[in-house]
């Protein structure tokens, strides 16, 4: 069946560093990619997304490019803030509304 | 806008009682919601798809007998765990989707932390 591995966290960066967060998926088709933030304490979000191959999903200076090739949707950032310590979740979905959720990635940003 | 909230935020049961989740969207009308249960470091799972005015759909080895979902307005969906055990502990999140969206835009309540005893 279709799933999503992340990378394991948590991931620590000092303020202003690049963050990668390596998202791949197995599935059949072409399925929509997601990437999710859970701030502490609220719900998740949806950050991004990405509908077909080569597609860039970009919210808040967060950016991940659909790569069919690699079946991978990495989230990237060029700069990280205190601000964007959260969990992040990567996520696929078919023309139907059910998500599949990978297991998540704790960022810990520290000034 | 597009908010959800859940209620409680956290509960502790004794074993064989039965505990309510409620999930509300805030501000918009919601035809569908989404229950899903998250064990630690684990993925969050989906349970089942609540649709107002019908019967939910389950996920394969969900026992709908145990998880009970109501979604009776357009605004609040429950999820009953009856007789629980303390396997059932977990975190439970909630999620309904914008009637007016497109579909695939899922908003999520902060979750509820249920600890059986």
């Amino acid at each position: 069946g279709d799933s999503v591995t992340q990378m394991e966290g948590p991931v620590t960066l000092s303020e202003e560093a690049f963050l990668t967060i390596n998202c791949t998926y197995t599935a059949t088709g072409y399925p929509s990619l997601f990437w999710y933030v859970q701030y502490p304490g609220e719900g998740l979000q949806l950050l991004l997304k990405a509908t077909k191959a080569d597609d860039k999903g970009s919210n808040k200076g967060f950016e991940a490019t659909y790569r069919k090739e690699t079946t991978s949707f990495h989230l990237e950032k060029g700069s990280v803030q205190v601000s964007d310590s959260a969990v992040y979740f990567c996520a696929l979905a078919h023309n139907t509304d059910k998500l599949i959720f990978g297991t998540g990635t704790r960022l810990q940003v520290f000034p | 806008g597009a908010v959800v909230s859940q209620h409680p935020s956290r509960v502790i049961c004794k074993s064989g009682t039965s505990v309510k989740i409620e999930c509300r969207s805030l501000d918009f009308q919601a035809t569908t919601m989404f229950w899903y249960r998250q064990f630690p470091k684990q993925s969050l799972m989906l349970m089942a798809t609540s649709n107002e005015g019908s019967k939910a759909t389950y996920e394969q080895g969900v026992e709908k007998d145990k998880f009970l979902i109501n979604h009776a307005s357009l605004t609040l969906s429950t999820l009953t765990v009856t007789s629980a055990h303390p396997e059932d502990s977990s975190f439970y999140i909630c999620s309904a989707r914008d009637r007016l969206q497109g579909k695939n835009e899922q908003y999520f309540g902060p979750g509820t932390r249920l600890t059986v005893t």
